[in-house]
């Protein structure tokens, strides 16, 4: 069965400084790995995705992810964090896209974390 | 580019009563998901239809219900509606020719039971 953990709840962080959330997933097979934000009271954004090739991608709004397969996570970073940034972190892990016209494409989230600016 | 849109926004329902989600995919899009967060938790799987079929189902009970649409757009229905099922319901669209794999989500309706 796959997994996702968000160890860190809740996150402050001054404006200017950087910021790593932290993810862990457990997956039988190629994992294909997400992060979405998610503002108060809105639906999620995507960032970013890997599914292959270079573990470190890029993303939206200034954010990349890095992939290490040997301890299974995928942590979410960026250089200097605005007060914009303010909003909820989610990690998913969905299936292999070979798979997914049979079986579906169920995504497993994390618990999320919250992430506080400080002026 | 019409992203995912969900009706209605907000609803009040009481313990017992049915309601009816509605979701209109990203444009182009033919596979809809659809998701419960309840407060201070991750989305949770409820379902996925694709060809008018539910493909796969999460561990919902059978109370939870949908269904999709030849234009692709997708309705969930919840009956005898408990306390817990006061959540946030999201929806997701993907394309199944670009692989399946990236789902876009709508804003969600907040559901409130009374």
């Amino acid at each position: 069965a796959q997994s996702v953990t968000q160890p860190d709840i809740h996150i402050t962080v001054s404006e200017g400084a950087s910021l790593e959330l932290r993810c862990n997933y457990s997956y039988g097979a190629t994992p294909y790995l997400f992060w979405y934000v998610q503002s108060p009271g809105q639906g999620l954004q995507l960032l970013l995705k890997y599914f292959s090739g270079d573990t470190l991608v890029q993303g939206i709004k200034g954010f990349e992810a890095e992939f290490k397969r040997s301890q299974s996570s995928f942590n979410l970073r960026k250089p200097s964090v605005h007060w914009s940034d303010a909003a909820e972190y989610f990690c998913a892990v969905g299936r292999d896209r070979r798979m997914i016209k049979a079986a579906g494409n169920k995504l497993t989230f994390g618990g999320g974390t919250r992430v506080l600016v400080k002026p | 580019d019409a992203g995912v849109t969900q009706s209605p926004t907000h609803l009040i329902k009481t313990r017992g009563q049915q309601v009816t989600l509605r979701c209109s995919p990203k444009s182009g899009h033919d596979t809809v998901s659809w998701y419960q967060q309840a407060l201070g938790q991750g989305p949770q799987f409820i379902f996925q239809y694709y060809e008018e079929e539910e493909r796969q189902r999460g561990n919902f009970p059978d109370r939870f219900s949908g269904h999709q649409f030849p234009n692709y757009s997708s309705e969930l229905n919840v009956n005898a509606l408990l306390l817990g099922d006061s959540a946030l319901y999201l929806c997701a669209s993907s394309l199944e020719l670009a692989g399946g794999d990236t789902q876009y989500f709508g804003p969600g309706t907040r559901l409130t039971v009374l």
